[in-house]
């Protein structure tokens, strides 16, 4: 299979700090989706991009979809310490028919 | 509309015992994937569901099974099971119209301990 690598892995920040994690491929991929999970819940949907290039918001947060179709990134503004969780992207390669996850970006707050 | 739900939230087994876990998608929605996640491991794919029939398959042993109901509902049973098969297993479901599963929105997980 296609495998994402994401990083960072873990990010421990100060209250009110930029955050921004990305994931990489060597192959082409079609969606990109980026999941937030709290501790022991399942991950929760937070943007979905579809087109090369697409830059999508969702409150404090940001994704887009990168040129090459090879990467996404994520970008939180003005962290708070409800962003504590995991973060995941999922993507679809272009010759795949499910998605496959990165491992997770760990971030931790500091208030 | 009522999000995706799964049974049990907790359970605790003993070695070699068999578990079933339960999950009901999003009402509409027919596709309903599996994934097992561990610290170690991340979020492992199972399998998959759509219209009762698996569509795709993880690298998991033939002791994982699955199945899905006319009404989407989806189980999925672990036979003889084993100290490393402790982990948060999380159903997700999505509306898939193109025959492409994407935007899967996952349940809380069940959380099974093999003791």
């Amino acid at each position: 299979g296609q495998q994402l690598n994401q990083s960072p892995q873990s990010m421990f920040i100060q209250e009110g700090e930029d955050v921004s994690m990305n994931c990489t491929s060597s192959s082409i991929f079609n969606t990109w989706l980026w999941y937030k999970q709290d501790p022991g819940e399942g991950p929760v949907l937070l943007i979905a991009l579809y087109k090369a290039g697409e830059l999508t918001s969702n409150g404090r947060l940001t994704a887009q979809f990168g040129i090459t179709r090879k990467d996404s990134f994520l970008n939180i503004s003005a962290s708070i310490p409800s962003d504590v969780g995991i973060y995941f992207c999922a993507g679809l390669w272009e010759y795949g028919n499910k998605l496959v996850f990165g491992a997770g970006t760990i971030l931790r707050v500091k208030s | 509309k009522a999000g995706v739900t799964q049974t049990p939230r907790y359970l605790i087994k003993t070695r070699g015992q068999q578990v079933t876990l339960s999950c009901s998608p999003i009402s509409g929605h027919r596709s309903v994937s599996w994934y097992q996640q561990t610290p170690g491991q991340g979020l492992q794919f199972l399998f998959e569901y759509f219209s009762e029939t698996q569509r795709n398959k993880g690298n998991f042993p033939g002791r994982f099974s699955g199945r899905q109901f006319s009404n989407s509902r989806s189980e999925m049973n672990v036979s003889t099971l084993e100290l490393g098969d402790s982990a948060l297993y999380l159903c997700a479901s999505s509306w898939d119209p193109a025959g492409v599963s994407y935007e899967q929105y996952f349940g809380p997980g069940t959380r099974l301990t093999v003791t």
